[in-house]
């Protein structure tokens, strides 16, 4: 069965610290990895990642993949109270084309 | 538009009545997808369209769960005789096929 799992399920900061957000997977015919942010209903889409070990960045954000021991880490550095948000990681499925999410990681910056 | 669309935002439905939820994908998009996320947990895929063909309804966990996209645009999902249990936040993606799924903003089910 095909499985995502995220850690740690929760995490309060204080702004300005850096954090970092786990993700692995156990997913059959794996095409890419997927990172999304939650605030309120839409998840938004941060990064696609297909490659090994080629860091993605946006801004504060970064991400990786390592595909030989099947996890992903998000970094966040100098957070905001904005980033304030359940972070979400999803495995996409090759041909099948749907995502398998894990449960989230709920990040709480506090000014 | 500029991003996927759905609608109703909120739904209260009696158990046992039939609700119609629904998905505009962001235009050209091909690929359309409906997952179900439970409070506290991530989405759940439940089927995917490719133009207006149902390629894969393997998620949809039960036959009282139903959806189309007749026209390869906009699509329904449909449960009937709603329960209790299928109280969710329904989420609708769209992709041009290999991107991203970008997704909208949902639809709160509560069944009563």
């Amino acid at each position: 069965e095909d499985k995502v799992v995220q850690s740690p399920l929760s995490l309060v900061v204080h702004e300005g610290d850096t954090v970092t957000l786990n993700c692995s997977y156990e997913v059959t015919n794996f095409r890419s990895l997927l990172w999304y942010k939650q605030e309120k209903k839409a998840p938004t889409f941060l990064f696609m990642l297909t490659s090994s070990g080629i860091e993605k960045k946006s801004g504060r954000l970064s991400s990786i993949l390592d595909k030989k021991e099947l996890f992903s880490i998000l970094n966040i550095t100098a957070t905001q109270t904005g980033d304030s948000a359940v972070y979400l990681c999803a495995g996409l499925i090759q041909g099948a084309q749907k995502l398998v999410f894990g449960q989230g990681t709920r990040l709480t910056i506090n000014p | 538009g500029a991003g996927v669309s759905q609608s109703p935002r909120y739904k209260v439905a009696k158990r046992g009545q039939d609700v119609a939820l629904r998905c505009d994908p962001i235009s050209g998009h091909v690929s359309l997808f409906w997952y179900q996320q439970a409070l506290g947990q991530g989405p759940e895929f439940l089927t995917y369209f490719q133009n207006e063909a149902q390629l894969d309804k393997s998620g949809l966990p039960s036959d009282r769960f139903f959806a189309e996209r007749p026209e390869g645009s906009v699509s329904t999902l449909k449960i009937q005789r709603t329960q209790q249990e299928d109280s969710a936040v329904y989420l609708c993606a769209s992709s041009l096929g290999g991107s991203p799924q970008y997704f909208g903003p949902g639809t709160r089910l509560l069944v009563l």
